[in-house]
């Protein structure tokens, strides 16, 4: 069975960037979507966007200009980095398999404050 | 561009059942969507992937209780036998060819 698991800092200062690393077990990255979705404490999902196993990529138009994602075959991962965050970045940070999300990591707290 | 519809709120009694609707905004009503399940402080769970004609594949180990149905631009998420453990929040989601969308999310509350 697939499992997902995110790390990363969980405290990040204004102005900088965010950068989260999820490690894929139980299968390959090889073939598949990868996701990165947020969510603002008390507040419902956003979807930051997701890359294909070979690469391309496709971002949610608000935080398009802040957004990288890159994959690492040979370590099984995928990574998200996030420039310039502001205070509206703090979130739980989940990354997910496929654009339907079957399969999802525990998540992440990340706080951006000085 | 694709839009989501679900109620804020629902409620039922313990024992009985449920069925949680996510509306499709016009011209997308022949999409698929995908309903998740996150109780409270917890991540989501993928309970199941929803076609238009109302077939369904559910995730790894989501019980017979949980099924979904479709008519015309609804999706349906029905729960049989409400457990305590299935008050959470419930989130459809669908994708096209931009970014997925994710619902607003019903709460439900097992009275």
């Amino acid at each position: 069975q697939v499992q997902l698991q995110e790390s990363g800092p969980g405290l990040v200062k204004p102005s900088e960037t965010l950068s989260l690393t999820c490690t894929v077990s139980g299968g390959s990255i090889s073939g598949s979507y990868w996701s990165w979705i947020r969510q603002p404490p008390g507040k419902g999902l956003e979807w930051i966007g997701h890359i294909y196993y070979t690469g391309s990529t496709n971002y949610n138009p608000s935080l398009k200009s802040r957004v990288t994602m890159s994959l690492d075959m040979s370590k099984n991962q995928f990574s998200l980095r996030l420039s310039s965050v502001t205070a509206a970045d703090t979130a739980v940070y989940y990354c997910a398999k496929n654009v339907f999300a079957d399969y999802w990591g525990q998540g992440t707290l990340v706080t951006v404050s000085s | 561009q694709l839009v989501l519809t679900q109620s804020p709120s629902a409620s039922a009694s313990l024992g009985a059942s449920v069925k949680l609707t996510c509306t499709l905004n016009s011209g997308h009503s022949t999409y698929a969507i995908a309903w998740h399940q996150q109780q409270p402080d917890k991540g989501p769970r993928y309970l199941m992937l929803l076609n238009s004609d109302g077939s369904h594949n559910k995730g790894d180990g989501i019980p017979d209780r949980f099924s979904g149905s479709s008519s015309g631009a609804e999706r349906y998420l029905t729960i049989f036998s409400l457990q305590s453990e299935d008050e959470a929040d419930y989130y459809c989601q669908t994708w096209g060819t931009g970014i997925p969308v994710f619902g607003g999310g019903t709460r439900l509350t097992v009275l």
